[in-house]
């Protein structure tokens, strides 16, 4: 069992569908995050979860909506999304978000084609 | 404006021969860097760091160099392998409120020829 899984790994959806994607992570990690990758950007930090608390939201459209359940699981929940919205989104994990040494581990992705 | 700048979008090295990826940074208050590695269709896998304490720290054949004074670093692989072809991608975090949050260069990609 990989540390980070995500599913699915593709999805390609309509403006109008409502789709979440999964994270799990088996590292027995408190913080856990979403990022997006664009084509030719640098890594977008989109939320983080402490302890199942949200403790970030870098100005993220409404249309995006995480839920984080427990430490082990990460939801993000789409909806009404735009074709600019067609990225890379990775989960990642840390053992502790304020720690000195923040090293976090990916999960593969889920490559996201709003059409 | 790119807080981590990784200024070569793509490095070709002969295998065997010593591969120098960079990275430059503008926030003073960056305190911890980070090197991960990525290959198609995977997510980003941590390779190195060093903190802001050290000037150099090594593990086998990665070598990441601190310059503060400058703000650089950069990461040496060496002898380089087919292997080691991949983006590799330059991140930097500060100490404290927020140290949760790493800033993430664009990526090198390095592509080391048989």
């Amino acid at each position: 069992e990989t540390g980070v899984t995500q599913t699915p790994r593709h999805l390609v959806m309509g403006m109008t569908n409502k789709k979440s994607l999964k994270c799990e992570q088996h590292l027995g990690h408190n913080a856990m995050y979403w990022y997006k990758q664009s084509a030719k950007k640098p890594l977008e930090l989109m939320f983080v979860y402490s302890l199942e608390e949200r403790v970030e939201n870098n100005s993220v459209p409404s249309r995006f909506s995480p839920e984080c359940p427990n430490s082990s699981h990460l939801f993000l929940h789409l909806h009404t999304l735009q074709p600019e919205d067609s990225a890379l989104y990775l989960c990642a994990s840390s053992q502790d978000r304020g720690a000195l040494k923040n090293i976090q581990y990916f999960g593969a992705g889920t490559r996201l084609s709003v059409l | 404006d790119q807080q981590v700048k990784q200024n070569s979008p793509s490095l070709s090295v002969q295998e065997g021969r010593i591969s120098i990826l960079n990275c430059d940074y503008t926030n003073s208050m960056f305190d911890y860097f980070l090197w991960y590695k990525k290959y198609p269709a995977e997510g980003p896998t941590f390779l190195i760091s060093i903190s802001s304490i050290k000037d150099k720290n090594e593990d086998g054949r990665f070598t990441v160099f601190l310059n503060k004074s400058a703000k650089h670093l950069s990461l040496h692989i060496v002898p380089s392998q087919p292997g080691d072809s991949a983006v590799y991608f330059c991140a930097a975090s500060a100490h404290g409120a927020g140290s949760y949050q790493l800033t993430f260069g664009k990526g090198t990609k390095l592509s080391v020829i048989p």
